[in-house]
């Protein structure tokens, strides 16, 4: 079965670090770019970061540059998120997604919950 | 960076309607555009890649078109299934980035 599953979520303090995960199955994970999507309450999709299939390049919007860190290990087929020094505006459900043709997302996790306390 | 604006953010339609949703980019991106459908709770779904095609097991009813800027999907005939939300997403240039979103709701 196709799959993307996230972990590590939770509540965490302002100012602290998470990191989440997501575990591929069903498909040649090291072949495919994989990307990091949020949600926030009740707001639109937003596009975090992205890693090219063999992890030579990385790629972050503006906001999360210099505190998030795209990784992926393809022997045991993960793709993870470091967040560092969080703010309340990074809560959100972290979606990984996988990148196809021509940059759409067709494949998605059920996402994981980062809410960001003070 | 691309900014990517859709119209209306809702609107109401009762089963069989057609509806149309339009999405506008702040530059070209020739025709890397995406649509996906979201319900609560669920993680969003594709439906259409590079402006006009349909992702494989997706309902004909749904369909796509433009270049450029400007982007429309359109459902034909409107099922009960399909009231959710509906946002594109460019995938021309990084950083990619998605519309507001479009709430589809039942009349």
């Amino acid at each position: 079965q196709v799959l993307l599953v996230e972990s590590g979520g939770g509540v965490v303090q302002f100012g602290r670090s998470l990191r989440l995960s997501c575990a591929a199955s069903g498909f040649t994970f090291s072949n495919s770019g994989m990307h990091w999507v949020r949600q926030a309450p009740g707001k639109g999709l937003e596009w975090v970061a992205v890693i090219w299939y063999d992890g030579s390049k990385k790629y972050y919007v503006d906001s999360v540059k210099g505190r998030f860190t795209i990784s992926r290990d393809n022997s045991k087929n993960t793709l993870n998120l470091q967040m560092n020094s969080l703010r309340a505006e990074d809560t959100a459900i972290y979606y990984c997604a996988r990148e196809d043709r021509t940059g759409d997302f067709d494949l998605w996790g059920r996402g994981t919950l980062v809410t960001v306390s003070s | 960076d691309i900014q990517m604006t859709q119209s209306p953010s809702s609107l109401s339609a009762s089963v069989g309607d057609r509806v149309t949703i339009t999405c506008r980019a702040s530059q070209s991106i020739s025709s890397y555009l995406n649509w996906y459908q979201q319900k609560p709770g669920k993680a969003p779904k594709l439906l259409i890649y590079a402006s006009s095609s349909l992702q494989s097991g997706v309902p004909s009813r749904f369909s796509g078109s433009g270049f450029g800027t400007d982007f429309t999907l359109t459902i034909s005939s409107l099922q009960p299934d399909d009231f959710a939300t509906y946002s594109c997403q460019q995938s021309y240039s990084i950083p990619y980035s998605f519309g507001q979103g479009t709430k589809v709701e039942i009349k």
